[in-house]
């Protein structure tokens, strides 16, 4: 079975700052899809940024980017420029079969807080 | 675009009774979830949907829960009856279709207190 590990319960960062959020996950497939999704403390789970494991290149949406280790097996989410609405609860999740039914699998989470 | 909506927001209830939950999901959205997020950890998913047939249900514990996607539009989930382990924020999504290259959008949830 597909897990996903997070292992940073908590970070914090200054605002303005850079922070970076780890996730590894376990699969033996070549084709899927990982995540990283944002909760704020209004329980809405927001998409943050998407990665798909064929593309070698690295996904980026605006201050958000990701360091995807296909080998390694490592997704890390890159946060520049931190500000105070990005705290949250963030999730890394994957999803194996592009096309198909298979469920989003996510890890334990990281709370992340930004000080200002 | 209207998002996924939900509710109630919260209910508290005693152990042993029934309580419902409702989902509307984006209008047109074939793919339906229902996620259960126990504090502290990540969501997992109960039951999917596409269009009005369950395509997936094995996490759901269906001797106490049940869902129900009639006309393929709204749905609701039940659990009865409510144990305390059943504590736990109940999450709706919805994806125009199945595959991981269609996003989920996600509700504001329903937190459950199981006394």
């Amino acid at each position: 079975a597909q897990t996903v590990t997070q292992s940073q319960p908590e970070m914090s960062v200054q605002e303005a700052e850079t922070v970076t959020l780890s996730c590894t996950y376990d699969t033996s497939e070549s084709d899927y899809y990982l995540f990283w999704y944002k909760q704020p403390p209004s329980r809405q789970m927001i998409l943050v940024i998407r990665q798909e494991a064929y593309k070698q290149q690295n996904a980026t949406e605006n201050r958000f980017s990701v360091n995807f280790q296909k080998a390694a097996k490592s997704f890390s989410l890159k946060i520049s420029d931190s500000q105070l609405g990005d705290a949250a609860m963030y999730f890394c999740a994957y999803r194996r079969d592009p096309q198909g039914a298979q469920k989003l699998v996510f890890g334990q989470g990281t709370r992340l807080t930004i000080n200002p | 675009e209207a998002g996924v909506a939900q509710s109630p927001r919260y209910k508290i209830i005693e152990k042993r009774q029934s309580v419902a939950f409702w989902c509307n999901p984006i209008s047109g959205h074939a793919t339906l979830y229902w996620y259960q997020q126990i504090l502290g950890q990540g969501p997992k998913l109960l039951i999917q949907f596409q269009n009005n047939g369950v395509v997936d249900d094995s996490q759901l514990p269906k001797d106490r829960f049940s869902a129900e996607r009639l006309k393929g539009v709204d749905s609701t989930l039940k659990i009865q009856p409510a144990k305390l382990e059943d504590s736990a924020v109940y999450l709706c999504a919805s994806s125009w279709r199945q595959g991981a290259r269609y996003t989920q959008y996600f509700g504001p949830g329903t937190r459950l207190t199981v006394l």
